[in-house]
């Protein structure tokens, strides 16, 4: 089975500093990976996604993503904060044999202002 | 391209009642996907459909929870009857296939059980 676990279910930044994001996935078969954003009462957008291929996923918002299978993580990084980023983020997993999307629990980002 | 519709947004009902929720996905998208996102955790998958077949419903608990997608379009959740823990927003998700293709995700239906 699959499964994704988010290290801190809340980070908080500063505006203009490094945003960092934890996911590590567990998978015996090799992953696709996924990073989506939700914003109050929205639904889940996609922000980034690895399938094969370049390791260095770059997505919307100035969101990027390294896959790195030795330690079995794709953390999301953003070079500087802004406001608008403040949302829930949640990393998600799913191959091409279990085709279903697993979810991690999420982390919610504030950024101080 | 419009997006996946779901409906209603907001639903209150007393636990032992029953509760509906409709999704229409974006054209053209084989798979379609009800979630299940209570408060503070990520969307659990209930079940998963490709065109008007089941692929995914061992999460489904099927003595209270069904669902259908006739013609392999539109679908609908059903919750009868309902309990407290059923409080939660309903994501209806809808892509072009199964495997690594991104998952197009409706607003959802935030339901509260009393």
């Amino acid at each position: 089975a699959q499964s994704v676990t988010q290290l801190g279910s809340h980070v908080s930044v500063s505006e203009g500093a490094l945003v960092l994001l934890r996911c590590n996935y567990s998978s015996s078969v090799p992953p696709y990976l996924f990073w989506y954003v939700q914003y109050p009462n929205q639904g889940l957008q996609l922000l980034l996604k690895y399938t094969t291929g370049a390791t260095l996923v770059k997505g919307i918002n100035g969101f990027e993503a390294e896959f790195k299978k030795s330690e079995t993580s794709f953390h999301l990084t953003k070079p500087s904060a802004h406001m608008s980023d403040a949302a829930e983020y949640f990393c998600a997993v799913s191959s091409l044999l279990a085709q279903k999307l697993v979810f991690g629990q999420g982390t919610r980002l504030t950024i101080n202002p | 391209e419009a997006g996946v519709a779901q409906s209603p947004r907001y639903k209150i009902i007393e636990k032992r009642q029953s509760v509906a929720f409709w999704c229409n996905p974006i054209s053209g998208h084989a798979t379609l996907y009800w979630y299940q996102q209570i408060l503070g955790q990520g969307p659990k998958l209930l079940i998963q459909f490709q065109n008007n077949g089941v692929v995914d419903d061992s999460q489904l608990p099927k003595d209270r929870f069904s669902a259908e997608r006739l013609k392999g379009v539109d679908s609908t959740l059903k919750i009868q009857p309902a309990k407290l823990e059923d409080s939660a927003v309903y994501l209806c998700a809808s892509s072009l296939e199964t495997r690594n293709t991104e998952a197009f995700f409706g607003q959802g239906t935030r339901l509260t059980v009393v």
